[in-house]
């Protein structure tokens, strides 16, 4: 089926370990994003990525990394977790030249760092 | 930057009733996009509606319309006949034009809204 999926759904990981999240869209959308939620701060954005290859930094990156060798996939790398990233991580994609400005996004990933 | 607030962390409303979230926005662009979206405890995001800052006409999506006033720089989310399944958080959202690094959206805190029996 189309759509965007996230894995894992939940992870449970230790501060200091490495951790990433997968997001996959068959929609060939160019636009792909990565956003937290947490309590009181609504969504932040943390990456985002206009095409393969072309990535740039949100409004929190610090602490993560990302990379998008294919259109389709967009991993979001945390190197080292802290507690502080402990949050629900969501992915969302978006065509270039959609002008609803609609982002389509997963189900979401909860990360729980101890 | 673009800034959303939402000053109304939760709301409650009984059902078949009407109830109206706030959004005010800071921006100096006089083209852009404004959204609501929800979010049930499923987790998923759902865009409920939108608007678009050039049209003066607010939009309306079955039950739901919204108060778009540009010059006061507010976006207020009204909900009509409201039904049990309406219960999420609602989050209002903020994006300029399309093309290059402005393709993201900024959202709100949230308003987390209880629909009762």
């Amino acid at each position: 089926d189309a759509g965007i999926t996230q894995s894992p759904r939940y992870k449970i990981t230790e501060t200091g370990r490495q951790v990433t999240l997968m997001c996959h869209q068959t929609w060939s959308h160019s636009y792909m994003f990565w956003y937290r939620q947490d309590l009181g701060h609504g969504l932040r954005l943390i990456y985002y990525s206009a095409a393969a290859d072309i990535t740039d930094k949100g409004e929190v990156p610090d602490g993560y990394v990302v990379s998008r060798s294919k259109t389709e996939n967009f991993p979001l790398t945390l190197e080292s977790a802290t507690r502080s990233q402990t949050s629900v991580y969501f992915c969302a994609s978006k065509w270039a030249g959609e002008n609803t400005g609609e982002l389509f996004f997963g189900e979401g990933s909860r990360l729980t760092v101890l | 930057a673009q800034t959303v607030t939402q000053s109304q962390p939760e709301m409650s409303v009984q059902e078949a009733e009407t109830v109206t979230l706030s959004c005010t926005y800071d921006t100096s662009e006089n083209n852009y996009y404004l959204f609501w979206y929800k979010q049930p405890p499923s987790r998923q995001m759902i865009l409920v509606i939108r608007q678009e800052a050039y049209k003066q006409q607010n939009a309306t999506e079955n039950r739901f319309s919204v108060n778009f006033q540009k010059a006061a720089k507010s976006f207020s989310l009204k909900i009509s006949d409201s039904q049990l399944g309406d219960t999420a958080m609602y989050f209002c959202a903020f994006m300029k034009p399309l093309g290059g690094t402005a393709s993201k959206l900024t959202f709100g805190t949230g308003t987390r809204l209880q629909v009762t029996l």
